[in-house]
């Protein structure tokens, strides 16, 4: 089954305690993606891969860090958590770059950080 | 820079009532269109899209036309039902950029 799997589903962590939440894809997709989920703010790109070992800032990228070693793996990393990072996230592929391209979405990290 | 206006939810219908959730765009030059729909629990998921003016783009009954003289998408559906609940995104890709730029979304609960 073609999907996006992301690891945890939930989180809850403390201030500056370093995690990653896995992103995985099964489509051979080259392009990659990560958005926050806020409320009355829809969804917000932090960071975006065109392909392995090519990566991108997009609006919201301060306090994240994305790498791309593999073309089906696509982690995020918090190295020093912060309250206002408390949201749903979403990891997205698609075959390549946005436009006219269909994003397959994963089921979503909800983290909170106290 | 690009932007995307929804209208606010939630929006709440009767089931077989008439649904329109209105989008308009700001876009340099000619964006790619998109509705994607997020369940309960789920993640986004692509309802419909449409890549140049005047194209419909349709599925599981819903229908959105992209209409550049106003800067529109609207989505509308003839007769929603209860399974329809969900929250209803707009979206459009820039061609300079590549990203995909979301509004804000609308909640849909339709009752019985």
């Amino acid at each position: 089954e073609a999907q996006v799997t992301q690891n945890p589903r939930y989180l809850i962590t403390v201030t500056g305690k370093k995690l990653t939440v896995t992103c995985s894809q099964n489509m051979n997709h080259e392009y990659m993606s990560w958005y926050r989920q806020d409320p009355g703010l829809g969804l917000r790109q932090i960071y975006y891969s065109m392909n392995v070992e090519v990566t991108d800032k997009g609006d919201v990228p301060e306090g994240y860090k994305v790498s791309r070693k593999e073309k089906r793996n696509f982690p995020l990393i918090l190295e020093s958590p912060s309250p206002n990072q408390t949201s749903l996230y979403f990891c997205a592929s698609s075959l390549a770059g946005t436009l006219g391209y269909e994003q397959y979405f994963g089921p979503g990290t909800r983290l909170t950080v106290t | 820079g690009d932007s995307v206006t929804q209208m606010e939810g939630p929006v709440t219908l009767s089931e077989e009532a008439f649904l329109t959730i209105n989008c308009t765009y700001t876009a340099t030059g000619y964006p790619s269109l998109f509705w994607y729909v997020q369940y309960p629990g789920e993640g986004l998921q692509l309802l419909l899209k449409a890549t140049k003016a005047d194209d419909k783009g349709s599925n599981k009954g819903f229908e959105a036309t992209y209409r550049k003289e106003t800067t529109s998408f609207h989505l509308e559906k003839g007769s929603v039902q209860v399974s329809d609940s969900a929250v209803y995104f707009c979206a459009l890709s820039d061609r300079n950029t590549d990203k995909l730029i979301f509004g804000t979304g609308t909640r849909l609960q339709v009752f019985p």
